[in-house]
Formats: C-alpha cells, structure tokens, sequence
C-alpha cells in the first residue's frame, strides 16, 4: 500500500517535495520509482532508488536529471522527490511505485497519485 | 516521442482476442525484460506482465505477452468490457540509463 502526499499549486521557478508513505511490505528491501502523467497524456517515469540490499542506487529520466532528487527515509518507510527550478510542463499527477519479493525493483504497487500543477 | 512505439488505439469485441504491439531497440526491448501496464483512466497503473510473460498473482491467464527480438506484444483473450482501459508498455534502457514507456494504446470494448 503506497500513499502520495504534498502535490501542491506552485510557481514556475518553485520548488515541492512530494512523500512516499508505504505500509504492508518491507519496504527497506524495495525500489520506489516516482512517475507521472500529464492531463491527458501518457505515462512518463521520473526516477527511483533502489533499496538496502541494491546500495539505495539511484537513477534518473531525461526530464528530472539535475532538478529532480529522490530519497528515503527507511526508518519511517516512506520515499521523498525534491523537485526543483519546477516549470509549467512539470504540471502532472505524480505517482509513486514500489515492488515486493522477486520483483521489488519493479513497479508493482502503486499510489493513488498527487497532483502538481505548476503556473503563476 | 517515445522510445516504445505502441498503436494509440485498437478495439474488439467481447469474448475475441487483441494484441497490442510495442516496439523498441536494441538498447531496451532486444536485451532487456518488459512489463506491460493497465490503467483505467482516472486510476493508477496496474501491472498486467513482468519479466517479459510473468504474470503478478491475481493478474488472470487472459493476458499474456511475448517478445521477438526488439519487438514484444500483449495478448488479450476472451475480451471483456472492463478490459477497456490504455495499455503500456515499459523497459530499462541501457542508452538513456532509465525505464522508458511506451506512449500507451487506448482499448475500447465495442
């Protein structure tokens, strides 16, 4: 079970940092891949970070590469995108994704997803 | 533009059998394993396939995929009306170091 929080109404140049809040499976041992959808539009993965047993390796799309961060915070299960310089294309449903098992590295399980809109 | 080529649209009616198509490269689909999603417009993705022809517990034996070289291509059999949906297509490219989607093909159950 994952749970979104902290999309928000910004301005362009702004900045939010959106939660990750999981529950239900051992979430240390997960990656949690961060994507998002424009009104309308298809599916556009942002990032992820690997967990404890893959070194919290991190990896990044085109689109978030130098403004985008994604990390954890294992002790209270839940993953964070610190997004930067944020421009009015960024404005998205931003979802969050995690795997158990076999598949911990994939994108299983999903969140119901927060919304970013970005304008002045 | 998409790395993942899919048709945006195909259709069928209940009880046939779709296939969706996804096309890719040799630095994604031709060396790596993709998964392909479901989702009902207003809800979250749902994984239908991983590791090229895996299905997650729970996911039924109507849906099944497969791969050919740098193409791969989700079947679904015994349509039925809340298989309306778009699908996607997903994989890890060894190029631009990251998961790419496809651009999604839209399912409509006449």
């Amino acid at each position: 079970h994952l749970v979104e929080s902290g999309g928000d109404l910004v301005q362009p140049g702004g900045s939010l940092k959106l939660s990750c809040a999981a529950s239900g499976f051992t979430f240390s041992d997960s990656a949690v891949h961060w994507v998002r959808q424009a009104s309308g539009k298809g599916l556009e993965w942002i990032g992820r970070i690997r967990g404890k047993p893959d070194n919290y390796a991190t990896a990044y799309g085109v689109s978030a590469k130098g403004r985008f961060s994604i990390s954890r915070d294992d002790s209270k299960n839940t993953a964070f995108l610190q997004m930067n310089s944020l421009k009015t294309e960024d404005t998205a449903v931003y979802f969050c994704s995690s795997g158990q098992g076999a598949i911990r590295n994939h994108m299983e399980v999903w969140g119901q997803g927060t919304t970013v809109t970005v304008s002045s | 533009q998409s790395v993942l080529t899919q048709p945006p649209s195909t259709s069928g009616t209940p009880g046939q059998r779709v296939t969706i198509s996804c096309s890719g490269s040799a630095s994604n689909i031709a060396i790596r394993a993709v998964n392909w999603y479901q989702q009902v417009p207003g809800t979250a993705p749902k994984l239908l396939i991983y590791g090229d022809h895996k299905r997650p517990s729970g996911v039924p034996d109507r849906f099944s995929a497969s791969k050919s070289g740098t193409s791969a291509s989700l079947a679904i059999s015994g349509l039925q009306s809340h298989d309306e949906a778009d699908y996607y297509c997903a994989v890890w490219d060894d190029i631009v170091s990251g998961w790419v989607f496809g651009g999604g093909t839209k399912l409509t159950v006449l």
